[in-house]
């Protein structure tokens, strides 16, 4: 079965760094992309980007190009999404999901990242 | 890249069957095969319903039909039930970025 499992929720600071995180298990980690999405607090869905663990080939949404970087360590099967210095902007709830094909079949249950002084 | 057009309300009595427009252009929908439409209960991750315009997921209920003619997608439910009231977002490839693009979402009432 497939699973993604993401970390725990997040407050942090303006200004303060923050890596999260999204272990696959169930599927061959580096043959298929995985994607982060944003949803903000009462919002909609939103495209951040996606990786392909493999060779790190990774795609950003013209959004979130320079804001957010995704990376992954194929030897512990994790993808990751890291900002540098966050913003109260930032506040929302990301999710990683796994694409086989041009779809997101299997999501995480998403992490909760609050950004607030 | 803008977002795909769906009506921001959708709402059904029991039983009934409702249809949830999602609009783009031919840059996006239009132009490939590559819709996919996505149910949301509150508080709850988002849940593929349908893949490749009209394909369902395994274990997916065949309720859940999807069409598209020209620019616009479509997902019809079916004999209408309690649980399918949640959000609903359809998905398209986009020739105008490397990533898809979401639609705005239609929140889906059982009445």
């Amino acid at each position: 079965e497939v699973q993604l499992v993401q970390s725990g929720a997040e407050v942090k600071k303006p200004g303060e760094s923050l890596k999260i995180s999204c272990k696959g298990s169930g599927y061959r980690f580096t043959t298929y992309w995985i994607g982060w999405v944003r949803q903000m607090p009462g919002k909609g869905l939103e495209w951040m980007g996606i990786i392909y663990p493999g060779d790190s080939d990774t795609r950003y949404s013209p959004s979130f190009q320079g804001q957010v970087t995704i990376s992954a360590d194929k030897s512990i099967s994790t993808a990751y999404l890291q900002w540098s210095s966050l913003k109260a902007s930032d506040t929302a709830m990301y999710y990683c999901a796994w694409l086989p094909r041009n779809a997101f079949d299997i999501w995480g249950q998403g992490t909760m990242v609050t950004v607030s002084s | 890249q803008s977002a795909l057009t769906q009506p921001a309300s959708v709402s059904g009595s029991p039983g009934q069957s409702i249809t949830i427009s999602c609009t783009g252009t031919s840059s996006d929908v239009g132009g490939y095969k590559y819709v996919s439409w996505y149910q949301q209960h509150p508080g709850k991750a988002p849940k593929l319903m349908i893949y490749e315009v009209s394909n369902r997921p395994s274990g997916v209920s065949n309720r859940f039909s999807g069409s598209k003619s020209g620019n616009t997608a479509s997902l019809t439910i079916s004999g209408l039930q309690a649980e399918d009231e949640a959000d609903y977002y359809c998905s398209s490839y986009t020739s105008s970025s490397t990533l898809d693009v979401f639609g705005t979402g239609t929140k889906v009432t059982v009445l």
